[in-house]
């Protein structure tokens, strides 16, 4: 079974700050993810996909980056509207990880 | 523009058999490469993947869910219809369900999910 860990679970930041999050899989075949970002009340947003592809009108801000097992998305600095879930999205299983809730610290 | 909404029962009894049906617009699922998801996110839980369904009828499930999912669509009425047999209230959850992005294994438009109960 794939197993994406997302770490940290908590990330206690300011707005203008940098956050880094971090995505590793178990499953080396063919992998790639996908980010999403999710805040209460409303379906997951696809922020990036195939590891390092903005989706559709996401900010510059976002970037993504990683092969193999592991991945990260760094937001640049933070928004007041970036304060919510993450979740990534393995490629070829299309599971998901845990989660890195970044919160206003 | 894509939309879809998921409708279904908000409480379903343990054992019994929850059917959830996804609406959609902005695509066709007799377009070559498009697929509809079901996902779902237990109460401050994690999303779980559950199934997809293909233009060409191809599917794919969760291997843990195989034996009670099932995933149908009707190209004529824009739907995909969820069927999971045997409900328990491990079950209980938002059920969601989304577009996949043209070529690509992820999700780009979601509807806004359904809360499932299961619960005698």
């Amino acid at each position: 079974e794939i197993v994406l860990t997302q770490s940290p679970a908590i990330l206690s930041l300011s707005p203008g700050e940098r956050a880094t999050l971090s995505c590793m899989a178990t499953d080396l075949d063919d992998n790639s993810v996908a980010w999403y970002q999710h805040k209460p009340g409303q379906p997951p947003r696809l922020l990036m996909y195939e590891a390092s592809t903005r989706a559709t009108g996401i900010p510059a801000r976002f970037t993504g980056s990683g092969s193999g097992t592991n991945f990260s998305l760094t937001i640049s600095s933070l928004e007041p509207e970036d304060f919510a879930i993450y979740y990534c999205q393995q490629r070829t299983k299309w599971a998901f990880g845990g989660g890195t809730k970044i919160e206003i610290k | 523009q894509i939309t879809l909404k998921e409708s279904g029962p908000t409480l379903v009894k343990p054992t019994q058999t929850l059917t959830l049906t996804c609406t959609f617009s902005g695509f066709s699922l007799d377009s070559p490469r498009m697929g509809v998801g079901w996902i779902r996110q237990p109460p401050g839980k994690a999303p779980e993947w559950l199934g997809i369904i293909y233009w060409d009828n191809d599917k794919f499930y969760k291997p843990s869910l195989k034996n009670r999912l099932t995933l149908t669509k009707d190209t004529s009425k824009n739907q995909v219809v969820l069927t999971l047999t045997n409900v328990d209230p491990v079950d209980t959850a938002t059920y969601f369900c989304a577009h996949q992005l043209d070529g690509y294994p992820y999700f780009d438009s979601w509807g806004q999910g359904t809360l499932v109960i299961v619960s005698s």
